[in-house]
Order: structure tokens, then sequence, then C-alpha cells
């Protein structure tokens, strides 16, 4: 198995762009998380699907944020518009399950600047 | 809210040597898990402890818990230089069953 896939690993973009990150989980998994970690706030869980339906997002700072799983082996984090503190790596992980009995696998990360 | 706390901040020791990492968190919680991260990449799960549980072992890694502390304690026996790492522990919460990472140990191992 490939793992849980990221894309692009590094994004460089300019304030007021809009920004898109993907994921693809690892095939069989019904858990979907977004996290994002900085050195400030270390890793903070942003928002986690089951079975494609959002379950969880108060962790989203604002609505310039927005995810979405259209389906079981896709999902995508924006953010329309970028703003400098934006800037984190972005992390991807899915699971069997739900929280409480699970294990997560994580991508490899979206490195994000926004300049 | 509730995180589960690593202590030390950063740790160095020489190969060969014991690490322990210690965790301590604030509710009652599910279970606790611990992460591995190496530089530049995503965190690999290491191992998962419940909350009626008191020690797991997993190869040199080495996990315990007490619930009546609200603390965890990780150690790798016989320490190696593809161990340098950070290390976070993670709290599944009981209330609203929501991972809360730390901020994690930084661990060097010298040659």
């Amino acid at each position: 198995d490939a793992g849980v896939i990221q894309s692009p690993r590094h994004e460089v973009t300019e304030m007021g762009q809009e920004v898109t990150l993907r994921c693809k989980p690892i095939s069989g998994h019904n858990s979907l998380f977004w996290y994002r970690q900085t050195m400030m706030r270390g890793l903070e869980l942003l928002i986690y699907f089951n079975n494609n339906v959002p379950i969880d997002d108060s962790g989203m700072p604002e609505d310039r944020f927005s995810a979405k799983m259209p389906n079981a082996s896709f999902s995508t984090l924006k953010i329309q518009p970028s703003e400098p503190r934006d800037s984190a790596v972005y992390f991807c992980a899915s699971g069997i399950s739900g929280f409480s009995t699970d294990t997560q696998y994580f991508g490899p990360g979206t490195r994000l600047t926004v300049l | 809210s509730q995180q589960g706390e690593e202590d030390p901040q950063a740790l160095s020791i020489q190969e060969g040597e014991n690490a322990t990492m210690n965790c301590s968190y604030k509710t009652s919680i599910n279970n606790l898990q611990w992460y591995r991260q190496n530089s530049g990449r995503g965190l690999v799960h290491l191992i998962l402890i419940r909350s009626n549980e008191r020690e797991k072992h997993s190869g040199r890694l080495r996990v315990t818990l007490d619930t009546s502390k609200k603390s965890s304690s990780l150690l790798i026996t016989a320490s190696r230089a593809a161990d340098t790492a950070s290390y976070f522990c993670a709290t599944v919460q009981n209330r609203d069953d929501k991972i809360i990472f730390g901020k994690g140990t930084r661990l060097h191992i010298l040659p």
C-alpha cells in the first residue's frame, strides 16, 4: 500500500490567493483527518470525516478554510483567501474507523508558505 | 482544552542508553497514543495504551500509564541513531472522543 498521499508537498503562494491541498487516504480506511502543525501551536486537528461525512470541524480556524470529501478516496482542504499566518505544515491522516480505537496513518504533509 | 504535555521538551543521550519521555494530561481519557515524527515527515504511530491498561511493550518500546496521576511514560531501550526524532503523546478524551496531541519531545541520539 502506498500510504496516505498528499499533494503538493510544497506550496508557496502570495497573500490573498486560493490554496487547495489534496489528500488520498489509504484504501479501505473510513476516517480522514486534516491537521495543521506549527512551532507555536503544535499539531492541531482541523476537521475529521467519517465515511465521507464531516463529523467535527470545530478546529477549522475561520470561514476562509473549507474541506470536502466527495468520495472515499479523495479529500481537499481549501484556504481562500490565504494569509501569511496560514503558513504551516498541513497533514492528512486516515484511520480504519473513528478516534477512540484507531491508529492514524499520516501522510508526508504539505508545507505551505504564504508570502 | 486538555492537552498532553510531554516532558522534557528536548533530550540528548548517548547511543545505547535508554531514553524516557513523560506525558501528563488533565481529564479522563479513553486511550493514550505515542507517535514519532522524523524531521520533515508525517507522524508514525508507535503504540496505543487503553485507560484500563497499565503497561504495554512493543520491541524496544515500553509504555506505562498511570490514570491516577494522569501520566504516561515512553521508554526506548538501547537507543539507536535512528531513534532521533520528535515523540508526541496524544490523548483521546472520554467526553468527546477528540484526539489532542502534545507539543512533543525532541530526542537526539548522540553517536
